[in-house]
């Protein structure tokens, strides 16, 4: 596609849920990150990954987290079980390679509520 | 505790004016340094970015400012538009951190008013 796209754009679950977030990045782009962003803060970061690994998770804040890549494209990020805390906007970015000199294209963000 | 910081929340200027956002950061390996301007509903868009090289960078309007001894950057807009209203989010990454993660400021709220 033309830019990072996620889905679902918004989620409400019930705490103790399990909850699924896709990110189809860019084509192309080898490099991959989930941020978090709660209100009045920037994004936060969670997960890095580079191809189909997870190259850097030190941002997931808990074992609740967990995402995959399996296909080096897109990647779906699980969280189980939902925490009320856990309500956010969850954002996707891709960048063509996993370098430092280059741009992030960021989706439009998925918020995520849980009651 | 805040690697990248945006002191104002909020910043009203007038059409025509000048606005200048500004960034200040804390962990001396960054070196690269990115704005995003971000429209509610949409994630972050690319605006703007410096490397450590250099001082300043311009793209049109906008206008990048880097003082590493500082460790102070800022963004200005000649001449704000209303379409500039927006969150601007600095944000900055490590060439030597293996994920190249790009860590965020809190962001700030800019109005121009008409």
């Amino acid at each position: 596609g033309a830019g990072v796209s996620q889905t679902p754009s918004n989620k409400v679950t019930e705490k103790g849920k399990y909850v699924e977030l896709r990110c189809d990045p860019i084509s192309g782009h080898t490099a991959l990150y989930w941020y978090r962003q709660s209100l009045g803060q920037g994004p936060e970061f969670l997960i890095y990954f580079q191809g189909t690994g997870a190259a850097d998770d030190s941002g997931l804040p808990n074992d609740r987290f967990f995402a995959v890549r399996p296909e080096g494209s897109v990647s779906t990020l699980k969280i189980q079980p939902a925490e009320q805390g856990d309500s956010a906007v969850y954002v996707c970015a891709s960048r063509l390679r996993g370098e430092a000199y280059t741009e992030a294209f960021f989706g439009q963000g998925t918020r995520l509520t849980v009651v | 505790d805040q690697q990248v910081k945006q002191n104002s929340p909020s910043l009203s200027v007038q059409e025509g004016r000048i606005s200048i956002l500004n960034c200040d950061y804390t962990n001396s390996m960054f070196d690269y340094f990115l704005w995003y301007k971000k429209y509610p509903a949409e994630g972050p868009t690319f605006l703007i970015s410096i490397s450590s090289i250099k001082d300043k960078n311009e793209d049109g309007r906008f206008t990048v400012f880097l003082n590493k001894s500082a460790k102070h950057l800022s963004l200005h807009i000649v001449p704000s538009q209303p379409g500039d209203s927006a969150v601007y989010f600095c944000a900055a990454s490590s060439s030597r951190a293996g994920s190249y993660q790009l860590t965020f400021g809190k962001g700030t709220k800019l109005s121009v008013i008409p």
